[in-house]
């Protein structure tokens, strides 16, 4: 099974900066030269949203302070500038192999 | 607008099963993989598996292929999830989700709302 390996656990961020997630896959999620690496945000007590796919593309409705990049297996989902209706929690997941496997999750607050 | 309505919260018994229903609305589910994730309380997110509702075949995650049963109705635009042999372990939130057929890249499209599933004597 892929592992996928999310940092931090929780973020603590000032409103209007950078929030930096990681998400490291044990092996390769590349088919067809596209990163089969998909982000999501859950907000508390609600149902996951896709945020980003295939690495870096956008999900519709999803705004440019959402930002997908990758370099070596390690996957990064950026958030600039914070804003206060980020606060949730933001899960990796790869679509290459069953099972499709997510992240751990990383808790979003803000400082 | 796409919707996933999800029957209402259960309360099993152990060693009792389940059935969860998801109602799709403004997709035809035949052009659909529809996917079950669950989510423990506090935890994070988990793949149960899959059925395409065209021709009913279904893949599973390892450690639920004995617990889960996977079908869909075409008729009513319906996925369901039977969990058979409950324990308290099988207490979460589980989740439909909708992959179009227009891509192949494995991510879930659309969500339902999630159902809590109890178990308890």
């Amino acid at each position: 099974n892929i592992v996928l390996t999310q940092s931090p656990a929780s973020l603590a961020v000032i409103l209007g900066q950078k929030a930096t997630i990681s998400c490291t896959a044990s092996e390769s999620v590349n088919k067809f030269g596209i990163n089969l690496m998909h982000w999501y945000q859950q907000k508390p007590g609600q149902l996951p949203k896709i945020l980003i796919y295939n690495e870096f593309s956008r999900a519709p409705g999803i705004p440019a302070r959402f930002s997908g990049d990758e370099a070596e297996l390690n996957f990064t989902l950026t958030i600039e500038p914070v804003e206060a209706d980020d606060v949730a929690t933001y899960y990796c997941q790869q679509g290459l192999t069953f099972p499709l496997t997510f992240g751990a999750g990383t808790k979003l607050e803000l400082k | 607008e796409v919707q996933l309505q999800q029957s209402g919260a259960e309360l099993g018994k152990p060693g009792t099963s389940v059935k969860l229903s998801c109602k799709v609305s403004g997709y035809n589910i035949r052009s659909t993989y529809m996917h079950w994730v669950n989510q423990r309380p506090g935890k994070g997110l988990e793949w149960i598996g899959r059925i395409d509702p065209a021709n009913g075949n279904t893949i599973y995650a390892e450690k639920f292929k004995s617990k889960a049963t996977l079908t869909a109705d075409t008729s009513s635009n319906t996925a369901y999830m039977q969990l058979s042999q409950l324990k308290s372990d099988d207490t979460a939130i589980y989740f439909c989700a909708l992959q179009g057929l227009l891509q192949w890249w494995g991510y879930f499209d659309y969500w339902g709302q999630g159902v809590m599933v109890t178990v308890s004597s």
